[in-house]
């Protein structure tokens, strides 16, 4: 099974803050990397695909890069809506694999 | 407008049966690859399972964990997705969500049912 591993596990920030969040994968994965935000009692939403493509209706200020066996979700100016938890996931083979999870909490 | 609502989540014993349904409404179901995944609480996101399309094969695969006692269906002419879970352990407590790909990624989600099993 391919490994996720996403760091940090929780970070503190401000509103208007840039911020990055970093996946690991355990073999390559090629771009088959997604992220999705979590709030609390909430289901999933998909931010980012195919690790660099902005899903619809989702803010410009959320970015994607990465390919291979290293990604990352930049967010590039806090707003209050945004503090949540983010998984990345990858689709490349199954099982599909989450990573642990990124709690971010205001500062 | 996609919707994705799950039922069927309650309060199992360990070793005990329980099927979640999920309605499907908003896009073309029969054309679609459909994932369970769940999170126990306080805890991170986990796949349970997909189902392809009968026009992709309609095959399944499952995560480790659950393979051989879950087994993904699915009724086209209902728009419904099901997840029967069988020899239920107490670590499958879990809330459970319907989802629906684009290509490879969830792209929709269900709001999710709770299953809790516990003598």
């Amino acid at each position: 099974d391919i490994q996720m591993t996403q760091s940090p596990s929780s970070l503190s920030a401000s509103v208007g803050d840039r911020v990055t969040i970093t996946c690991r994968a355990s073999q390559s994965i090629t771009n088959y990397l997604n992220w999705y935000q979590q709030k609390p009692g909430k289901a999933p939403n998909l931010l980012i695909y195919a690790a660099s493509y902005l899903q619809s209706g989702v803010p410009s200020r959320f970015s994607g890069s990465g390919s291979g066996t290293a990604f990352t979700l930049t967010i590039s100016s806090l707003q209050p809506e945004d503090f949540a938890t983010y998984y990345c996931q990858q689709s490349y083979s199954t099982p599909v694999t989450f990573g642990q999870g990124t709690k971010l909490e205001i500062k | 407008e996609v919707q994705l609502v799950e039922s069927g989540g309650g309060l199992v014993k360990p070793g005990g049966s329980l099927r979640l349904s999920c309605a499907a409404s908003g896009f073309t179901f029969s054309d679609a690859w459909m994932s369970w995944v769940r999170q126990a609480p306080g805890k991170g996101l986990e796949w349970v399972g997909r189902l392809k399309s009968k026009t992709d094969g309609g095959s399944t695969d499952y995560a480790a964990p659950v393979k051989g006692r879950f087994t993904i269906s699915r009724d086209d002419s209902k728009n419904t997705l099901y997840l029967q879970m069988n020899s239920l352990k107490t670590e499958d407590t879990a809330v459970y969500y319907c989802t629906t790909h684009i290509s490879s990624w969830l792209v929709s989600w269900g709001q999710g049912t709770l299953v809790t099993v516990s003598s």
